[in-house]
């Protein structure tokens, strides 16, 4: 099956610093999906990306389907920002795969 | 609020009772989906209901046992568990149309198993 890889696996920011995630993945895909987990454990969608650049306020994502990766911007990191982001696939059909996310602490 | 929303949210039961975890989405979707994420594990997906009809059993084992009523919900019911099925149990939905899959999320409901 697909295979997701996350980088790096944990990160801490200062406030205020930028940061970029990166998810690679090791066949073509139908879908992808950036989430946010916050400390509860709600998964909160933050991009449908199958390929291309789209921004959300101070997040942007971009999907180069081609070179199997996508990345997560995160521009002027806010402490609310901390939780673990988690890219995820559907290489077919309807069944996602998750990476194993990215731990992100940002420090006030 | 994303629109899915699972009952109870925690939940403690020892291992030869039986009990239900109930997701309900009002999004409109006709596909949902349960998802079990342990700690220092990838999300794993455990079922999943297409129309209401079941399309995915990850090599789930009986314990767990699927119920999918109609397309705005979905049961699972749990029973004779093992300590390791202590867990975070999340139920996603989404509209089944061409190759266009977006996931939403229910707040899960936290599972231990004594």
């Amino acid at each position: 099956g697909i295979q997701v890889e996350q980088s790096p696996p944990d990160l801490i920011l200062q406030e205020g610093a930028n940061s970029t995630l990166r998810c690679n993945f090791s066949d073509s895909v139908n879908n992808l999906q950036w989430f946010h987990q916050n400390p509860w454990g709600q998964l909160i969608n933050l991009f449908y990306i199958p390929s291309g650049t789209k921004q959300n306020g101070r997040l942007s994502a971009t999907t180069v389907a081609t070179e199997r990766y996508s990345l997560l911007y995160i521009s002027s990191s806010q402490t609310t920002d901390s939780g673990v982001y988690f890219c995820a696939v559907v290489e077919y059909g309807n069944k996602l795969v998750f990476g194993a996310g990215t731990i992100l602490r940002v420090k006030s | 609020e994303t629109g899915v929303t699972q009952t109870p949210r925690h939940l403690v039961m020892g291992m030869t009772n039986k009990k239900s975890l109930k997701c309900e989405q009002h999004l409109g979707h006709n596909a949902m989906y349960w998802y079990k994420q342990s700690a220092k594990k990838p999300l794993e997906l455990m079922f999943v209901y297409n129309f209401k009809e079941q399309t995915e059993n990850n090599s789930v084992p009986s314990r767990f046992s699927p119920e999918c009523p109609n397309s705005s919900h979905l049961f699972l019911h749990l029973h004779t568990l093992q300590p390791e099925d202590s867990a975070l149990y999340l139920c996603a939905s989404s509209q089944v149309r061409g190759s266009a899959y977006e996931q939403y999320f229910g707040p899960g409901t936290r599972l231990t198993v004594t």
